[in-house]
């Protein structure tokens, strides 16, 4: 089946400092990766859609500055989470659709998600 | 706009009880409808998805729902809960055209009691 990978599975950093998070759908080809971001107890909020070859759009109230999204290849996306500060720490997932599937085999799989904690 | 209610925060139920948890939506045509299960700390497992055809669909861990249009609801059932199926669970509806996303409900948690 689908699977996305999704790395690291956690991570600490310093206030001010950047981070890259990696999502890579390991056996389907994906022109379009979603990027999440919960809250403790919450839903997931749509952060941004990322595209294959072209710039990511992103949700209203979504600094583009501050999480870039890049999606150079078919199966890799990342986001960078750049001068983190502690109000950015959050649980990011990302999902991605198989390019190969007929629409009524429509699915989206998750990673298994990036705790961020910025101290 | 689309948007999903799911108005139960919290349920809990007895192991070996039936559930039901709800789920209405707002969309202005034919909804691809979702539930997923995710457990702390993890991403989202799909449940099952509705796109067409009989409105009663099967899914994995036992789990069916069924679309009613004329209620907006998917709702999702299992007839006998197991201690392992305490998690979070979420709706959600695929809106069409353009990057085809999905937009979730805030989620239900489930406990389930020994």
């Amino acid at each position: 089946g689908a699977v996305v990978s999704q790395h690291p599975s956690w991570v600490i950093c310093k206030s001010g400092t950047s981070v890259k998070i990696e999502c890579r759908s390991l056996d389907f080809q994906a022109t379009t990766m979603f990027w999440y971001r919960q809250f403790p107890k919450q839903s997931l909020m749509l952060m941004a859609t990322s595209n294959e070859g072209s710039k990511a759009t992103y949700e209203q109230g979504v600094e583009k500055d501050k999480f870039l999204i890049n999606h150079a290849s078919l199966t890799l996306s990342t986001l960078t989470v750049t001068s983190a500060h502690p109000e950015d720490s959050s649980f990011y997932i990302c999902s991605a659709r198989d390019n190969g599937q007929a629409l009524t085999d429509y699915g989206y799989t998750f990673g298994s998600g990036t705790r961020l904690t910025v101290v | 706009a689309q948007s999903v209610t799911q108005p139960d925060i919290h349920i809990t139920v007895s192991e070996g009880a039936s559930l039901e948890l709800r789920c209405n939506y707002s969309y202005g045509a034919t909804p691809y409808l979702f539930w997923y299960v995710q457990s702390p700390g993890q991403g989202l497992q799909l449940l099952l998805k509705y796109f067409s055809g009989d409105t009663l669909v099967q899914g994995i861990k036992g789990f069916e729902a069924e679309f009613k249009r004329s209620q907006s609801s998917f709702n999702l059932r299992k007839p006998s809960v197991h201690w392992s199926d305490a998690a979070e669970y979420f709706c959600a509806v695929g809106v069409l055209g353009g990057s085809e996303k999905l937009v979730f409900g805030k989620g239900t948690k489930l406990t389930v009691n020994p």
